[in-house]
C-alpha cells in the first residue's frame, strides 16, 4: 500500500543551528500537509502544499513540494527551543484517508 | 471553545472491559476521522465519516472496534473486550470539504491504558 517515509527519525541540534526533515511518498500526491506535535500534545496543522515545485515560507520555516509531487521538505532556519517537537508530513490516498509519516523528532539544546 | 473536543482525556481499564470515546468535531466540519497513535509513531488511520456515513475503515479496525456518527454530529469509538495492545492515544480530527478537505484539525486525544 501507499507509504509516506520521513527521515531522519530524530535530530538533536544546538539552538541557532538549522534543521531539515525530508518526506518521501511511494506514490504521487495531489497535495501534502505538514503538522507539528509538541511533547504531550496533539498534531497541529502547519501548512498545505498543492503545486509541483511549490515553496512556502512561514517566518523561519520553509516548506517545499517536489517537482514530481512525491517528496517534500521542511527547513527551519536558526532553531529555537520553541521549535521542539515532532514534525509529520501527511498526504491523501486515493480514498478519503490521509496517511502520516512516522515523523521527525527535533530536540533543541539551549 | 470551537475546536475538536474529545472525552475522556484519559481512560485506564482492565483487559476484557469495553471502553467508549466521544468526539465533538468543529460544527462546520462535515468530515470526521479517527486515528490511533502509539509512542514514537505517526497517527494511523482508523476510520472516516462524511456526515453520518462511514465511508472508509482501516484493516487495523478489528471486529472489536466500532464507530458511529449519528446525525452527522458527534462520533463515538467503542472498543470491546480490550487487549493490552489497544493501549494508545486515540485521536479524532475533523475537516471541511473542498480544497480544505485534507487539512485536519485534531482534538487533544483520548489516552487509553489497558492493564
Amino acid at each position: 500500500g501507499q507509504q509516506v517515509m520521513q527521515i531522519p527519525q530524530y535530530q538533536h541540534v544546538q539552538e541557532g543551528e538549522d534543521f531539515t526533515t525530508y518526506c518521501n511518498s511511494s506514490t504521487t500526491l495531489s497535495n501534502i500537509q505538514w503538522y507539528k506535535q509538541r511533547p504531550g500534545g496533539h498534531p497541529v496543522f502547519l501548512i498545505q502544499l498543492v503545486k509541483s515545485g511549490e515553496v512556502k515560507k512561514q517566518k523561519r520555516l520553509t516548506f517545499q513540494f517536489g517537482e514530481a509531487k512525491k517528496n517534500s521538505s521542511l527547513h527551519i532556519t536558526a532553531t529555537q527551543t520553541t521549535d521542539v517537537g515532532t514534525y509529520f508530513c501527511a498526504g491523501p490516498t486515493g480514498g478519503f484517508k490521509t496517511i502520516f509519516g512516522a515523523g521527525t523528532r527535533l530536540f533543541v539544546k539551549a | 471553545d470551537t475546536g475538536v473536543s474529545q472525552d475522556p482525556r484519559h481512560k485506564i481499564t482492565k483487559r476484557g472491559q469495553n471502553v467508549t470515546f466521544r468526539c465533538d468535531p468543529i460544527s462546520e466540519h462535515n468530515r470526521l476521522y479517527w486515528y490511533r497513535q502509539t509512542l514514537g509513531q505517526g497517527p494511523e488511520f482508523l476510520t472516516y465519516f462524511q456526515n453520518e456515513a462511514q465511508l472508509e475503515k482501516s484493516r487495523l479496525l478489528s471486529d472489536r472496534f466500532s464507530a458511529e456518527r449519528p446525525k452527522g454530529s458527534f462520533s463515538t469509538l467503542e472498543i470491546q473486550r480490550t487487549e493490552q495492545g489497544d493501549s494508545a492515544m486515540y485521536l479524532c480530527a475533523s475537516s471541511v470539504g473542498g480544497s480544505g478537505a485534507n487539512v485536519l484539525t485534531f482534538g487533544a486525544g483520548s489516552r487509553l491504558t489497558v492493564l
